[in-house]
């Protein structure tokens, strides 16, 4: 069936540094893609999205790449804060349906 | 700016009770949806709507009921609260259903534990 996968449960930067969080999914059709981040005892919160008609996009601090050749897809934050700890997870739609598919969130500690 | 607003934030339930977790969005969005989060697994879909009148089941549907009266609310009713169902509920709503920018909103989340 279909499945998303994060490469890390748990991922640990030092502040400033970059942090790259990892997606793999199991369904070449699906044509749209989230990220989000939960901090504890909250909802997620929308962090950037990207369409399969597209390899890359940049928002503020954080960047999407999408490798639909391998199915993979990432998080690039830039210069990472205290304030960037939280769980990451990625979503994909499911093509021809309402619904969408989460993977299980990459934890990211911010080490001062 | 309230977006998804979701009640209660805690709730302790006994096996057997009923209950219902109020959802309700100000954003005029089609699509609303109830995702329940456990540990290690993910969001998994409980039920979905796409407009008012029409529901739908997602992944985990059983144990649960919803309705869609008016594009605001959604609510989500646990019709005999078992053990099982201690989770986080979330409850997201987006402009339309389906693909495209499609960017699903969250609330804070319902806390629910059955003893």
């Amino acid at each position: 069936g279909e499945s998303v996968g994060l490469h890390l449960p748990t991922l640990s930067v030092q502040e400033g540094d970059n942090s790259i969080i990892n997606c793999a999914y199991s369904n070449s059709a699906s044509d749209y893609f989230i990220w989000y981040k939960q901090e504890s005892g909250k909802g997620p919160q929308f962090i950037i999205d990207i369409r399969s008609n597209m390899d890359k996009r940049q928002g503020q601090r954080v960047t999407v790449l999408l490798n639909k050749t391998v199915k993979h897809l990432s998080l690039q934050i830039a210069a990472t804060q205290p304030g960037d700890s939280a769980v990451y997870f990625c979503a994909l739609s499911r093509p021809g349906t309402y619904k969408y598919i989460f993977g299980t969130g990459t934890r990211l500690k911010v080490l001062a | 700016n309230a977006g998804v607003t979701q009640t209660p934030k805690f709730q302790v339930l006994k096996t057997g009770q009923s209950m219902t977790l109020q959802c309700a969005q100000d954003m005029n969005h089609e699509y609303m949806s109830w995702y329940r989060q456990d540990p290690g697994m993910g969001l998994r879909l409980i039920h979905y709507s796409v407009g008012a009148g029409i529901t739908d089941q997602g992944e985990v549907p059983n144990g649960y009921n919803v309705s869609r009266s008016t594009t605001e609310d959604f609510p989500l009713r646990l019709l005999s609260a078992a053990p099982s169902q201690t989770s986080v509920y979330f409850c997201a709503s987006s402009y339309t259903a389906g693909r495209g920018e499609n960017t699903i909103y969250f609330g804070e989340g319902s806390w629910l534990t059955v003893v």
